[in-house]
């Protein structure tokens, strides 16, 4: 089955920096690549999403690109402002309606003033 | 449009007892995925209903049951709680089955089994 390994856990970066997170996954056959913020007593927010036949998506200051040779996706926040202090999720999901929604283990994201 | 509402928002139980809680989803979303969430094992996937129909199904004990209605409101049932079912019960719709569509999170029901 398909196995989704995300990078780094926690990531403090300075606030104006950029913030880059990494996902790696196993099944050739997924096509969705979903990203999801979560805030302390929310549920996860989807913030950008790219599907296979691109290879590039931008969204204000938040970018995903996509490596389907390597099998890894990787979403850049740029600009970076308290406001983005929160748990990122990567997901993954094949084409078949029979596809589970396969989750990263999320990236704690903290920025500094 | 109305986001995905969950209710209740907390509930405290102890062993043993059972807890239904509930979703509705987006209006015009006619798929429901139910999620565990635990700092130790993450985004778990339960269960997907589709158009009433159960779609998928994770790794979970018969314990874990759900069920949809023909507005596409959904329920997940745990039978004889344990400890560890304590968690962040997070119920996500989409228009279409979820394998090939958005999901749309609410804010989840945080269950502590006592």
């Amino acid at each position: 089955g398909e196995n989704v390994e995300q990078h780094p856990s926690t990531l403090s970066v300075q606030e104006g920096d950029s913030a880059v997170i990494k996902c790696t996954y196993s099944d050739s056959a997924s096509n969705y690549f979903p990203w999801y913020k979560q805030e302390l007593g929310k549920g996860p927010q989807l913030i950008i999403d790219i599907r296979s036949n691109v290879g590039e998506k931008k969204d204000q200051r938040i970018a995903v690109t996509l490596n389907k040779t390597a099998k890894h996706f990787s979403l850049h926040i740029t600009e970076t402002q308290p406001e983005d202090s929160a748990v990122y999720f990567c997901a993954v999901t094949g084409y078949s309606s029979a596809s589970k929604i396969i989750f990263g283990s999320g990236t704690r994201l903290s920025i500094r003033p | 449009k109305a986001g995905v509402t969950q209710t209740p928002r907390y509930l405290i139980k102890t062993r043993g007892q059972q807890v239904t809680l509930s979703c509705s989803p987006i209006s015009g979303h006619r798929s429901v995925s139910w999620y565990q969430q635990t700092p130790g094992q993450g985004l778990q996937f339960l269960f997907e209903y589709f158009s009433e129909t159960q779609r998928n199904k994770g790794n979970f004990p018969g314990r874990f049951s759900g069920r949809q209605f023909s507005n596409s409101r959904s329920e997940m049932n745990v039978s004889t709680l344990e400890l560890g079912d304590s968690a962040l019960y997070l119920c996500a719709s989409s228009l279409e089955e979820s394998g090939t569509d958005t999901q749309y999170f609410g804010p989840g029901t945080r269950l502590t089994v006592l």
